[in-house]
């Protein structure tokens, strides 16, 4: 059974610091590996989708990385502004198309 | 392009009643997901449709929960003879095709059982 991992759990962080939020998972079977950042009250908006063959993705001020063989992916964030504070989730998908998502980690940047 | 659409936004329901979620999914997309939030949980897949057909539903609980998504019309997560645990954020995704395709989510429905 596959499951997610995120850590760490909370973050608070200055305004400008640059940050690393990591995610591993159990099986490495999978199709793809999505980030997605949560507003409070909020639904799910995606940052950035990783297909099992590719090492990373950028946008903007994130960069995300996958090492499928070892479990891992990690998401960057570069200057980190107040409005980045969310909670990040990242998820999996492996056969059968749906999505296992980690618990998450609540992002504090402080101004 | 409008996104994913669910509605109602927020749903109140007292104890028994039924209770209707409905999802409309991106123009184009022919694939939809539920899945649940429950309070301090993590979100957690329910059940998988396409155009009348239900892929997986090995998320879904045996019992007073059904989902259809038909021909023509947006997709119904219907929980019969609610209970207080089923007060969670219900969310919709979709995608254009299954498996390396990105999938797009809805607000969300947030029930409340009374």
């Amino acid at each position: 059974k596959q499951e997610v991992t995120q850590i760490p759990a909370a973050l608070s962080v200055p305004e400008g610091e640059n940050l690393v939020l990591n995610c591993s998972f159990t099986d490495s079977a999978i199709y793809n590996l999505q980030w997605f950042r949560q507003d409070p009250g909020k639904g799910l908006t995606s940052l950035l989708l990783i297909q099992s063959s590719q090492r990373e993705q950028t946008s903007g001020r994130l960069n995300a990385s996958l090492d499928k063989s070892s479990g891992r992916s990690t998401l960057y964030i570069a200057a980190s502004q107040p409005g980045d504070s969310a909670t990040y989730l990242c998820a999996v998908v492996e056969y059968g198309n749906k999505l296992v998502f980690g618990a998450g980690t609540i992002l504090r940047v402080k101004s | 392009n409008a996104g994913v659409m669910q509605n109602p936004r927020h749903l109140v329901r007292r104890r028994g009643q039924e209770a209707r979620l409905r999802c409309s999914p991106m123009k184009g997309h022919s694939h939809v997901y539920w899945y649940r939030q429950l309070p301090e949980e993590g979100l957690k897949f329910m059940v998988y449709l396409q155009k009348e057909n239900i892929i997986d539903e090995s998320g879904m609980p045996k019992e007073r929960f059904s989902a259809e998504f038909p021909k023509e019309g947006p997709s119904i997560l219907r929980i019969q003879q609610v209970v207080r645990g089923d007060s969670a954020a219900y969310f919709c995704a979709s995608s254009r095709e299954g498996g390396r395709q990105p999938q797009h989510f809805g607000d969300g429905t947030r029930l409340s059982i009374l």
